[in-house]
């Protein structure tokens, strides 16, 4: 079975830059999530998607950050501007379906902002 | 206080060691997870308990409901146990993971 992919797995930018994340999800999941992880903390969720319903964006700095999953598989998270405290990991999981179901995740995409 | 904490922040130990790691939580939840983080970033679930022991090769986990307590043990640890080993617990109320902060576990040859 085909994991959760990720890309691009490093992105180096200038702040006020724009970036986006790309995930596709384990087939046949449901449920796919995007979190932040700043360096030595645990990570945070920014958005949970059930198919392309959002369940939970209440932590997403929708000024600057948004994230689609149009056809309710894979999954873009965008922000436009960068800022310096943006650099951390984006990690992209996916579950069967939400609730307490086990999270699969990807590998991950480091962004620095310079 | 956090809502998840876990213990040794840091843990160094010597090849063949028997490992402990322990996670704490105040929060009523429907299940813990137990994840393994190396650098580089990319996150590997190891279990998911929602009460007893499981195991999985030289993995054990093990959960008490009653004490809001899980532990972590690595038997005949490796090197490449090396990593950072991460309790999130499952919130009862929303199913939102809360995560600890992580233990980094260096073992040496």
């Amino acid at each position: 079975e085909a994991g959760v992919a990720q890309s691009p797995r490093y992105k180096i930018i200038e702040k006020r830059q724009s970036v986006a994340f790309w995930c596709n999800p384990i087939s046949g999941h449901a449920t796919l999530y995007w979190y932040q992880q700043i360096l030595g903390q645990g990570p945070k969720l920014l958005i949970q998607f059930q198919n392309n319903g959002v369940v939970d964006d209440s932590q997403l700095p929708k000024d600057r950050f948004s994230a689609e999953r149009l056809k309710g598989v894979d999954s873009t998270l965008k922000i436009q501007p960068a800022k310096l405290e943006d650099s951390a990991v984006y990690l992209c999981a996916s579950s069967w379906a939400g609730g307490v179901n086990e999270q699969f995740f990807g590998p991950g995409t480091r962004l620095t902002v310079l | 206080k956090n809502e998840v904490e876990q213990s040794p922040q840091n843990l160094t130990a010597q090849e063949g060691e028997f490992i402990t790691i322990n996670c704490s939580y105040s929060v009523g939840i429907s299940a813990l997870h137990w994840l393994q983080q190396h650098p580089g970033g990319g996150i590997v679930s190891l279990f998911m308990l929602s009460s007893g022991k499981k195991k999985h090769g030289r993995l054990i986990a093990t959960i008490n409901i009653q004490e809001k307590h899980s532990s972590l043990h690595i038997t005949a640890s490796h090197p490449r146990d090396s990593a950072v080993y991460i309790c999130a617990v499952a919130r009862d109320s929303n199913y939102q993971l809360i995560w600890g902060a992580g233990t980094k576990l260096i073992i040496k040859p």
